[in-house]
């Protein structure tokens, strides 16, 4: 199994392009969710998917969008990408949306935003 | 609403000593309560949770947290570190019937040889 992917590893954008970050996981797992990572801030969560055809924002989804496109894959579209969306993003998966659940996360996508 | 507080942003410590990693939550209810760890380039995996039953809970690598419901704390602890254990350390939180978990900002673990 390899748990959960995501790709790119890299990117370098510059300011009003536009891309989308694919994640996807291999355990049959009913919720995903998209996390970004800036350094002193944690983790905050972008939007997260608690089933197959429902998504639902996180505590930062300005300039993000989702799509859930199957029970394997969630997919995160900037539409025009600024320099504030310099981050790491990770995306998890868990077997449930229950949050007693474990998080599986992926190894992460580099972006930078010029 | 939930929030996690972790009070060391980083946390020096020689190879072989013991090291204490300081998580406060504030949540008004039942709470779930986790640590995630973070080694260098990687995504982040779990070491241990508590969602009821005995305050100890014991996690891979040899950590272990106790929930103290007093003083609202789930201290992260290992007896002996390993240059291995170099990390960023997340305590997170959540409660029953929430679909998603509060993150702490993280602790980076520093093992001096």
């Amino acid at each position: 199994n390899a748990g959960v992917t995501q790709t790119p590893k890299f990117q370098v954008l510059k300011t009003g392009q536009s891309m989308t970050l694919q994640c996807a996981q291999d355990m049959n797992h009913n919720s995903m969710y998209w996390y970004r990572q800036d350094p002193g801030m944690g983790l905050r969560l972008i939007y997260y998917s608690a089933s197959e055809g429902t998504t639902d924002k996180g505590e930062v989804p300005n300039g993000y969008n989702v799509s859930r496109l199957n029970k394997r894959e969630f997919s995160l579209r900037l539409e025009s990408a600024a320099p504030s969306q310099t981050s790491v993003y990770f995306c998890a998966s868990s077997e449930s949306g229950t949050s007693r659940e474990t998080q599986y996360f992926g190894p992460g996508t580099r972006l930078l935003v010029l | 609403a939930q929030s996690v507080t972790q009070l060391d942003s980083q946390v020096p410590v020689f190879e072989e000593a013991p090291v204490e990693l300081r998580c406060n939550y504030s949540s008004s209810v039942s709470v779930y309560l986790f640590w995630y760890v973070q080694y260098p380039n990687q995504g982040l995996q779990l070491l241990l949770k508590y969602l009821s039953g005995s305050t100890l809970v014991k996690g891979i690598n040899g950590f272990e947290a106790e929930f103290n419901k007093s003083q609202t704390s789930f201290h992260l602890r290992k007896p002996s570190v390993h240059i291995s254990d170099t990390a960023e350390y997340f305590c997170a939180v959540s409660s029953p019937g929430d679909d998603k978990i509060i993150f702490g900002k993280g602790t980076r673990l520093h093992i001096l040889p």
